[in-house]
């Protein structure tokens, strides 16, 4: 069965300065899409990054970039120069292919505190 | 122009009753979800429809049932609600025939609480 896993339930990071949240996954399917999703106090899911499994190259956005290790199956979320409004629960998760409906699984949630 | 819109926002019910949330999006996609967040902000998959034709069923009691008119709507109509239905429901649409890396693009969310 495809699992994500975040390990840590809360994290908090100072303002500007860069926090990881971590995320590994357990599959046996070679090609797989991974996805960062925050969602804020105003409940709405927000795309963050996204990740192609075939691509070894780590998607970067902005301030967010991840550290993807597909032989580990470790799928990081970087956030540089924290601000204030990074505040939220981030999901990992992991997008199986066509054939099983293109769903999400996701990760239990990161809760991001963020102190000024 | 709202992406992903789902009503009501807020639901408030007693156990037994049978209520729908109504889902529409307007960006062209073939397949829609309903994921349920618990109280401890775990998402899960619920169903998924593809041009009306549902393709996942995720062991979801049948007191669930998702109704999809076209493919721009999936409504998830809940019979004899129980105390333990009391969570907030996402809908989300995605492309099918597209790029797996085409993310979910979900609405605001439906807070249903059961007394």
């Amino acid at each position: 069965a495809q699992t994500v896993t975040q390990s840590q339930p809360e994290m908090s990071v100072q303002e500007a300065e860069t926090v990881t949240l971590s995320c590994t996954y357990d599959t046996s399917e070679s090609d797989y899409y991974l996805f960062w999703y925050k969602q804020p106090p105003s409940r709405q899911m927000i795309l963050v990054i996204r990740q192609e499994a075939y691509k070894q190259q780590n998607a970067t956005e902005n301030r967010f970039s991840v550290n993807f290790q597909k032989a580990a199956k470790s799928f990081s979320l970087k956030i540089s120069d924290s601000q204030l409004g990074d505040a939220a629960m981030y999901f990992c998760a992991y997008r199986r292919g066509r054939e099983y409906g293109n769903k999400l699984v996701f990760g239990a949630g990161t809760i991001l505190r963020v102190k000024s | 122009d709202t992406a992903v819109s789902q009503t009501p926002k807020y639901l408030v019910t007693q156990m037994g009753n049978d209520k729908s949330i109504k889902c529409e999006q307007n960006l062209g996609h073939d397949t829609m979800y309903w994921y349920k967040q618990d109280s401890k902000k775990f998402l899960k998959i619920m169903f998924s429809y593809n041009n009306k034709e549902l393709i996942i069923n995720e062991t979801v009691p049948n007191r669930f049932s998702p109704k999809s008119p076209d493919k721009a709507h999936l409504n998830l109509h809940i019979n004899s609600l129980e105390l333990g239905d009391s969570a907030v429901y996402f809908c989300a649409s995605s492309p099918y025939r597209g790029n797996e890396n085409s993310p979910l693009h979900f609405g605001n969310g439906t807070r249903l609480t059961v007394t």
